[in-house]
């Protein structure tokens, strides 16, 4: 069964501008949830899909949005890029987000550095 | 408000020694935890985890010990080896979402 997949690997962008990561979840998994990481802070809850609904939502600013297609499919978008949001963005998938014992595989991440 | 601690950010033992990383949560409403494993450039990887109801997870060279009334949980890996060495984070939940811990860069020298 393939893995987490998350396009593109590598992003390099410029304040002021937005962009737009996506992720496919392995195959059956119907909830995606989506991290930051950033040195010393470890991994940062963005927000979770599941359904094509909005789940969960962590601490972050209204620039930072998310959809999930009908596929399962899902894609974050961070608009007005800030220097600060240089991040590896994670995403994870998973198979049954209300039980507690439920394990969140992660796609390897997309590296954005803003300049 | 960090929740999810984990106080060492590095962590260097022999091959063979016992590894052990710490990690403490302050919300009570956890009842689930999880470590992850993490090598550079790719995701983290599920790794073990453990119930409330628990004190104890084993599982091969890998066991989860928790401290509810300390609230802190500790992974220890014995014997250690070099291809353990990697980032570690601890993760907690009480149902929704995941609150992770800072990471430990564990080290394992030949």
């Amino acid at each position: 069964k393939a893995g987490v997949t998350q396009t593109p690997r590598y992003l390099i962008k410029t304040r002021g501008q937005q962009v737009t990561l996506s992720c496919s979840p392995i195959s059956g998994h119907r909830s995606v949830s989506w991290y930051q990481q950033t040195p010393g802070q470890g991994l940062q809850f963005l927000f979770e899909y599941f359904s094509e609904t909005q789940r969960n939502k962590g601490n972050f600013p209204g620039r930072f949005s998310g959809r999930q297609f009908s596929n399962s499919r899902s894609e974050m978008n961070v608009s007005t890029l800030e220097l600060g949001d240089s991040a590896l963005y994670l995403c994870a998938s998973s198979s049954s987000p209300g039980l507690i014992t439920d394990t969140q595989y992660f796609g390897p991440g997309t590296r954005l550095t803003v300049l | 408000d960090q929740q999810v601690k984990q106080n060492s950010p590095s962590l260097s033992v022999q091959e063979g020694r016992i590894s052990i990383l710490n990690c403490d949560y302050t919300n009570s409403m956890f009842d689930y935890f999880l470590w992850y494993k993490k090598y550079p450039a790719e995701g983290p990887t599920f790794l073990i985890s453990i119930s409330s109801i628990k004190d104890k997870n084993e599982d091969g060279r890998f066991t989860v010990f928790l401290n509810k009334s300390a609230k802190h949980l500790s992974l220890h890996i014995v014997p250690s080896q070099p291809g353990d060495s990697a980032v570690y984070f601890c993760a907690a939940t009480s149902g929704s979402r995941l609150t992770f811990g800072e990471g430990t860069q564990l080290t394992v020298n030949p």
